[in-house]
């Protein structure tokens, strides 16, 4: 595997359900990203962890619940959601968590809350 | 409050027809603009990091420029595997590991 991988790629899922999304970098980096991207809306950040701490929630409700349990991997955990957080769940990573370089964009999930 | 505005929206051309895409910025403190090129369903595809007002980056059809106000994506005589959406982005002007800001993309189709 290469770049930034995510899974699964589609999720559909239930109000009540209880799922996790997975990504992996092999790139090295020390900085992960969570990115939400609705339709006709800009890419939004949700989360970042540098060096496997979080450094930023960007006031995202708490049915959302990202762990980072090392440099490579980040989740997102769901549950309980709504129909509006439908949307593509974009990973990214980048080099240097102390300095602004670009970041590496996973293929992201596309979610569905029914 | 970070702020990227591009424009147009959606862009139609014929193939060989050159264009400008315009990314506008307003930021405390510029720590770069990135270009990404997005196909459906797809992540973001990293393009262009440009840092300092002047600079210019190639990479086949594709010309980045940057002035203390805007950026501009120039597309010569695009061909139809040239149609995506085009994003661009600053950093959070808070510094360390912030996210970016992105603008909402430019959606560019290129006809045969």
């Amino acid at each position: 595997e290469t770049g930034v991988t995510q899974t699964p790629r589609h999720l559909v899922m239930g109000m009540t359900n209880k799922k996790s999304l997975k990504c992996e970098q092999h790139l090295g980096h020390n900085a992960m990203y969570w990115y939400k991207q609705s339709a006709k809306k800009p890419l939004e950040l949700m989360f970042v962890y540098s060096l496997e701490e979080r450094v930023e929630n960007n006031s995202v409700p708490s049915r959302f619940s990202p762990e980072c349990p090392n440099s490579s991997h980040l989740f997102l955990h769901l549950h309980t959601l709504q129909p509006e957080d439908s949307a593509l769940y974009l990973c990214a990573s980048s080099q240097d968590p102390l300095a602004p370089n670009e970041q590496f964009f996973g293929p992201g999930t596309r979610l569905t809350v029914l | 409050e970070d702020q990227v505005t591009q424009s147009p929206e959606a862009l139609r051309l014929q193939e060989g027809e050159s264009s400008s895409l315009n990314c506008s910025y307003t930021v405390s403190v510029l720590r770069g603009l990135f270009w990404y090129r997005q196909d459906p369903g797809k992540g973001p595809e990293f393009l262009f990091t440009l840092y300092s007002a002047g600079e210019e980056k190639e990479k086949e059809r594709l010309k980045a420029t940057l002035t203390k106000k805007e950026s501009f994506l120039h597309i010569t005589a695009p061909k139809p595997e040239d149609s995506a959406t085009y994003l661009c982005a600053v950093p959070y002007s808070g510094g360390g590991a912030d996210g970016l800001t992105f603008g909402k993309g430019t959606h560019l189709i290129i006809q045969p």
